[in-house]
């Protein structure tokens, strides 16, 4: 099963803007990641934050964790068309050694150039 | 290599017929994960290695579906019997143990079942 639901599903933003994509979530988690996958193939891990983190950067993506309201947000400023692609969150579960990955369902961004 | 490395890319097979798809992850990383990733959906979880071990098989659909790392090192994803609804892009991904780490994750294998 899905932990986490990203919102919005699809987003279309023209070159320039920031986009802006959500993540919920629903146990206690150790971390929460993005990913980004283009075509639907291999994903590429962006950021990682930690669950006593709060906010993270890298580069032009800026991550925030609220572990009370079990929500996250992925900030990219300044899109590129080439930053079309779908974007996953993804929850590291605190309750074990297991170190597996629960993904929502994406959100698919379009950046138009 | 560099990354990890799954083969083949594409695989298209009959209904009932046995297939594996193979994973190399990266040199050193202990853990090795299997997930499945239907159209519009993200990947779901099938089975975790460590070391040569499945540390955690409950993705796994049914007995139809299993898989080996029996050098610690190369997986294989097993799948019997296959179906239509298993077609699908699995996805494997590797990384050093401990929470807190990237997964590094290959290119996939599209299964089609027809």
């Amino acid at each position: 099963s899905q932990q986490g639901e990203e919102d919005p599903q699809a987003l279309s933003i023209q070159e320039g803007e920031n986009a802006t994509m959500n993540c919920s979530y629903k146990t206690s988690i150790n971390n929460l990641q993005w990913y980004r996958q283009n075509s639907g193939r291999g994903l590429v891990h962006l950021i990682l934050i930690r669950s006593n983190e709060r906010e993270k950067h890298s580069g032009r993506l800026r991550v925030t964790l609220d572990t009370s309201k079990k929500s996250s947000s992925l900030l990219i400023t300044a899109s590129r068309a080439a930053d079309t692609a779908s974007y996953f969150c993804a929850t590291e579960y605190s309750g074990g050694s297991n170190y597996k990955l629960t993904f929502g369902k994406g959100t698919l961004l379009t950046v138009n150039p | 290599g560099a990354g990890v490395s799954q083969t083949p890319s594409n695989k298209v097979t009959e209904k009932g017929k046995y297939v594996e798809l193979r994973c190399d992850p990266i040199s050193g990383h202990t853990a090795l994960y299997w997930y499945r990733q239907s159209l519009g959906q993200g990947p779901e979880f099938l089975i975790y290695f460590q070391g040569t071990g499945a540390a955690d098989d409950s993705g796994l659909p049914n007995d139809r579906f299993f898989a080996v790392r029996p050098e610690g090192s190369v997986s294989t994803l097993k799948i019997q019997r296959t179906e239509r609804g298993d077609s699908a892009v699995y996805l494997c991904a590797s990384s050093l143990l401990g929470h807190d780490t990237e997964a590094f994750f290959g290119q996939g294998t599209r299964l089609t079942v027809v």
